[in-house]
């Protein structure tokens, strides 16, 4: 009941264009649902984080859209550019005595072709 | 300011050899978290430190073990070292436990056991 599920695996995406990726939850106890950026040889870093009382959230080209019923949320990366080249998790995370650790899904590569 | 800084950058070491790992937060952040990350994987946590008292423990054996400072620094110590136990280890501060979502992470110490 604490995963997270996320698809797609890998995404090739053209300049200027649309990435979307996917995650899925079953705990209903999660309610902090951020989206970390990784390039290779470094650690995660934040991008954009929701909580499930809002339905989207947006900073920038970066957008979180939350559907709290079908337990499903996404992260909709506009006018993509080859510096978005990375690998991009979803994680949650649930006020579970007093801890905040964060389940993370499996993560999508993502490809920013020229 | 300083981001988390994680040392050693790499190491290896051989099956049966213990490892130990060293983490310091964000100036003002008085929680670490420790995450696994295996090639091709999110990041599974394994331990979340408050105020030197351990808050919050993943599915991880007993061969893991941590601790932290006074100052807020973080060791994670690795006891009899298998092969699986290769991964990226990183390290996440926060300001409190309750703000986990708030974590920014360090870049990591790539350990391979051979």
């Amino acid at each position: 009941q604490q995963q997270v599920k996320q698809s797609p695996q890998s995404l090739i995406v053209q300049k200027g264009g649309i990435s979307i990726i996917n995650c899925a939850y079953e705990n209903t106890a999660f309610d902090y649902f951020p989206w970390y950026q990784q390039f290779p040889g470094k650690g995660p870093a934040l991008l954009i984080a929701i909580r499930p009382d809002v339905s989207e959230k947006k900073e920038g080209r970066f957008t979180i859209s939350f559907n709290k019923s079908a337990k499903q949320f996404s992260l909709h990366i506009m006018d993509s550019q080859p510096g978005d080249s990375a690998t991009y998790f979803c994680a949650a995370s649930s006020r579970d005595t007093g801890r905040r650790a964060l389940t993370f899904g499996s993560g999508t590569r993502l490809q920013v072709q020229p | 300011d300083a981001g988390v800084t994680q040392s050693p950058t790499h190491l290896i070491k051989t099956r049966g050899q213990q490892v130990t790992l060293r983490c310091s937060p964000i100036s003002g952040h008085k929680s670490v978290s420790w995450y696994q990350q295996v090639l091709g994987q999110g990041p599974q946590f394994i331990f979340q430190y408050y105020e030197k008292e351990e808050r919050g423990r993943g599915n991880f054996p007993d061969r893991f073990s941590a601790r932290q400072f006074p100052n807020y620094s973080s060791e994670l110590n690795v006891n009899a070292l298998l092969l699986g136990d290769s991964a990226l280890y990183l390290c996440a501060s926060s300001r409190i436990p309750g703000q986990g979502e708030m974590a920014f992470f360090g870049q990591g110490t790539r350990l391979t056991v051979v």
